[in-house]
């Protein structure tokens, strides 16, 4: 059984720059969510996605944006890149089961640096 | 609006002894929590969960007690040992919230075990 993946393991952009973050769930997972983790604090909820479709959304701007595909690997994306968009971004995987909460297992994280 | 804390940036503890990290939240509508372990150039490790209908769970050297009317949990390692060193963050989720099982996460207290 192989866990989540996530690609690349670092980037570094400019600001205005789009970027695009990929991650892989874990076998037999249909949910896929992404947080981001900026320097000292915990990881923040970015958005979650099941079968397809956003499944629920964080306080972030529309310039985050995201893909779950077929297989269940996922995309985040984000438009004109601030400074402050530099940041750990941590995908985590899930089975969802009604009336149940799951335990997310997280990829080891995109190093996002926006100069 | 920090709805987890943990306001203890940093824990040392010997090797052998007992490591306990606190958690307090805000929001009554939590009701799972979870501890993750992280270390560096990984993502967090899942540790273990509790239900808000329970006050204890146990796996091992790991325990975790929840006080519903305090709003305060808190994790248990005994015996400490070095490989225990790492970042431990506190998680809540709102199951009975809404569809989305998001996790808020506290900023994180750093555990050393010195041996």
């Amino acid at each position: 059984e192989t866990g989540v993946t996530q690609s690349p393991t670092h980037l570094i952009k400019t600001r205005g720059q789009q970027v695009t973050l990929r991650c892989s769930s874990q076998s037999g997972h249909n949910t896929v969510s992404w947080y981001q983790q900026a320097l000292g604090q915990g990881p923040q909820f970015i958005f979650q996605y099941y079968r397809e479709e956003e499944n629920g959304r964080g306080n972030f701007p529309p310039r985050f944006s995201g893909l779950q595909f077929p297989n269940y690997s996922s995309e985040l994306n984000v438009n004109a890149l601030e400074l402050d968009d530099s940041a750990l971004y941590l995908c985590a995987s899930n089975s969802k089961r009604a009336g149940a909460v799951n335990e997310q297992f997280f990829g080891p994280g995109t190093r996002l640096t926006v100069l | 609006d920090q709805q987890v804390k943990q306001n203890s940036p940093s824990l040392s503890v010997q090797e052998g002894r007992i490591s306990i990290l606190n958690c307090d939240y805000t929001n009554s509508m939590f009701d799972y929590f979870l501890w993750y372990k992280k270390y560096p150039a990984e993502g967090p490790t899942f540790l273990i969960s509790i239900s808000s209908i329970k006050d204890k769970n146990e796996d091992g050297r790991f325990t975790v007690f929840l006080n519903k009317s305090a709003k305060h949990l808190s994790l248990h390692i005994v015996p400490s040992q070095p490989g225990d060193s790492a970042v431990y963050f506190c998680a809540a989720s709102a199951l009975n919230g809404g569809a989305t099982n998001k996790l808020i996460f506290g900023t994180g207290t750093l555990l050393a075990v010195q041996p």
